[in-house]
């Protein structure tokens, strides 16, 4: 089975803090994808990454980077955590030339 | 970036009973996907349906893609409390791009 795994399952940080959200894919896909998930709003893109050291701008980028030096591991960066940046985020990753994406199990973030 | 429309938000049920579930756009998608999604876990793929009209069935699941591909359906027959959980939707627009429903909530009470 494909395993995308999310080491931080719950975290509590500070306003201004900077937040590292690590994202581990064990089955060689190239494409991988960080989404936020609210209450209503359904999944939201933030970045997504073709290939290592590549990556492209979602819906809503603002207040959040990424990394991708190697193909298994995706990283979303909160440079400076801000209270709006609470929420439940996704990261997934899939097989180029299909668009079916597996899912890790979710980072939620409490920022205060 | 235009949300794919789920209703109901939240449903609530008894065991025994028959749902249906309605993913609406005014956009038209490649294809649709329908997700599920249990507390505490990520949304885990369903079914893909690509062709216009086209019905597939899931044991007790029923999804069906509108003709005009921009709207689908998810019907479960008899729900049993291990259907209890988040049903999403999501629209392809390209070969990367997914937009999602909002969620409708299902909770299916023994």
């Amino acid at each position: 089975d494909v395993k995308v795994t999310q080491s931080s399952r719950y975290l509590v940080k500070r306003t201004g803090e900077k937040v590292f959200l690590e994202c581990v894919q064990d089955m060689d896909h190239e494409n991988m994808f960080w989404y936020r998930q609210d209450p209503g709003l359904g999944l939201r893109l933030i970045y997504f990454s073709y290939d290592v050291k590549m990556k492209e701008k979602g819906d809503i980028p603002e207040g959040y980077s990424v990394s991708r030096e190697k193909k298994e591991r995706f990283s979303l960066i909160l440079e400076s955590a801000s209270t709006n940046q609470t929420s439940m985020y996704l990261c997934a990753s899939r097989v180029v030339g299909a668009n079916v994406l597996t899912f890790g199990a979710g980072s939620r973030l409490t920022v205060l | 970036t235009q949300l794919l429309e789920q209703s109901p938000q939240f449903l609530s049920i008894q065991e025994g009973e028959n749902l249906t579930v309605y993913c609406n756009s005014s956009s038209v998608f490649s294809s649709l996907q329908w997700y599920r999604q249990e507390p505490g876990e990520g949304p885990v793929l369903l079914v893909t349906v690509v062709t216009g009209g086209e019905v597939k069935k899931l044991k007790r699941l029923t999804f069906q893609f509108g003709d005009a591909r921009k709207d689908s359906s998810l019907h479960i027959t008899a729900a049993q409390p291990g259907d209890t959980g988040l049903y999403l939707c999501a629209g392809a627009q390209s070969s990367y791009k997914l937009i999602f429903g909002s969620g409708t909530r299902l909770l299916v009470r023994p």
